[in-house]
């Protein structure tokens, strides 16, 4: 079965430190891969998505994520945190195909953002 | 902007009081979604439309049932909410089959409180 596992439940980092979330998956081949973030309140908004290619995906907000398909894995990065990036985000994979998709989400990890 | 709307954002009801949950999409998305996310989980299928089509989660419980009466609007029915119905529910919404994969679109949610 497909399954996503982000370790950390939460990350503190200092504004202005770099940051990655760490994700792994279980699928049987590579899926999609895809990182939300979700502000208190607020809906899931897209932040970047891995279909192929360069494994090394750009973002918005200054975040990117990094595929490596021997150790399963699609961390997310930052090199300078700022304080509006607190916020739980959520890693999730689909399956390659261009009809319907079912995300497969993984726990999330929250982050706070100390002065 | 094209965006999905869900109306109400906040929701209370009373326990066995029959509720339905709004969204409307400006994207003229072909599959629209409905997720049930609980507190400090990661939002869970309930079910989908593809195009008019409707598709239930095998663990969806028969309380919850959906309407699409034309692309732009999806209801999420809820017969008679118990406690455990309490919950943040998002709309999303993604266009399938056109060749290449587009991500999902989320809504703003609507949080459901259960007296």
């Amino acid at each position: 079965a497909q399954s996503v596992t982000q370790p950390d439940i939460h990350i503190t980092v200092s504004e202005g430190a770099s940051l990655e979330l760490r994700c792994n998956y279980s699928y049987g081949a590579t899926p999609y891969l895809f990182w939300y973030v979700q502000s208190p309140g607020q809906g899931l908004q897209l932040l970047l998505k891995y279909f192929s290619g360069d494994t090394l995906v750009q973002g918005i907000k200054g975040f990117e994520a990094e595929f490596k398909r021997s150790q399963s894995s699609f961390n997310l990065r930052k090199p300078s945190v700022h304080w509006s990036d607190a916020a739980e985000y959520f890693c999730a994979v689909a399956p390659q195909n261009t009809g319907f998709q079912k995300l497969v989400f993984g726990t999330g990890t929250r982050l706070l953002v100390s002065p | 902007d094209a965006m999905v709307i869900q109306n109400p954002r906040y929701q209370v009801t009373q326990f066995g009081k029959p509720v339905t949950l709004s969204c409307s999409q400006t994207l003229n998305h072909n599959v629209m979604y409905w997720y049930q996310q609980k507190s400090s989980q990661a939002p869970k299928l309930l079910f989908h439309y593809y195009d008019k089509d409707f598709n239930n989660e095998a663990d969806t419980p028969d309380n919850f049932q959906s309407r699409r009466p034309n692309t732009s609007f999806c209801f999420l029915d809820i017969r008679s909410p118990g406690l455990g119905d309490a919950a943040m529910y998002l709309c999303a919404t993604s266009r399938a089959g056109m060749g290449s994969y587009q991500p999902q679109h989320f809504g703003d949610g609507t949080r459901l409180s259960i007296l």
